[in-house]
């Protein structure tokens, strides 16, 4: 089976770091994808990881442990704009199958 | 921002009539999905197509069918809407090599069964 657990709601503070944690239990991997969707709007793309280790892009960083089957989205100096789900996904073992986990709300406080 | 267009954008329809989405992308990718979205669940595959006339079944297939006579072209069909198909619907591509390190969506279909 392929399982992606996230949390379900955060709370920042504006200017603050917020680290969303994903982990997952699928059936082969190729890769692990960060989004980001703002209420009544698509998912848009953040970040990709396949190796294990940091990717920065930015005010947002994501990491990966493929042996531990987890990741984390990194958000510094957080903004107001920031207030959105961020969607962890896999992609697995054939094609192009993408597995979406099922959010974390995120909301950026004053 | 990704060459994908979705239509309607927004439909309300009445139970136990057919109703079909259109996919269209200008991007020439390989791979074409269709997702629904609800509180609770995320996104759930519902059909995807790794080229014309090839398709396969997602985790949330019952109901639902596709066709892809074109690479521009996915549409998906609700053959009799029913109350529990009120969604969010998004298609998707991605592409193999190089281009199949992301997936981008469409704006989405705000689809209300009635």
């Amino acid at each position: 089976g392929q399982n992606i657990d996230q949390p379900t709601e955060m709370t920042a503070t504006e200017g603050a770091i917020v680290q969303i944690n994903c982990t997952y239990q699928t059936s082969g991997f190729n890769g692990l994808f960060w989004y980001q969707q703002h209420a009544g709007e698509a998912p848009t793309f953040l970040s990709y990881n396949v190796l294990d280790g940091l990717e920065e892009k930015g005010r947002f960083s994501s990491f990966l442990s493929r042996s531990k089957g987890y990741s984390y989205l990194l958000l510094k100096e957080l903004q107001m704009k920031d207030s959105a789900s961020y969607l962890c996904a896999v992609r697995g073992n054939y094609g192009q199958n993408f597995v979406f986990g099922p959010g974390t709300r995120l909301s950026v406080l004053p | 921002d990704a060459g994908i267009t979705q239509s309607p954008r927004h439909k309300v329809t009445e139970t136990g009539t057919p109703v079909t989405l259109r996919c269209h992308q200008t991007e020439n990718h390989r791979y074409m999905y269709w997702y629904r979205q609800d509180p609770g669940h995320g996104l759930r595959l519902i059909h995807y197509s790794y080229g014309v006339k090839d398709t396969d079944k997602g985790e949330v297939s019952d109901g639902y069918s596709v066709s892809r006579s074109k690479t521009e072209d996915f549409l998906l069909t609700l053959e009799s809407a029913t109350s529990s198909q009120t969604s969010v619907y998004f298609c998707a591509i991605s592409d193999e090599g190089a281009r199949g390190n992301t997936i981008y969506f469409g704006e989405g279909s705000w689809l209300t069964v009635v």
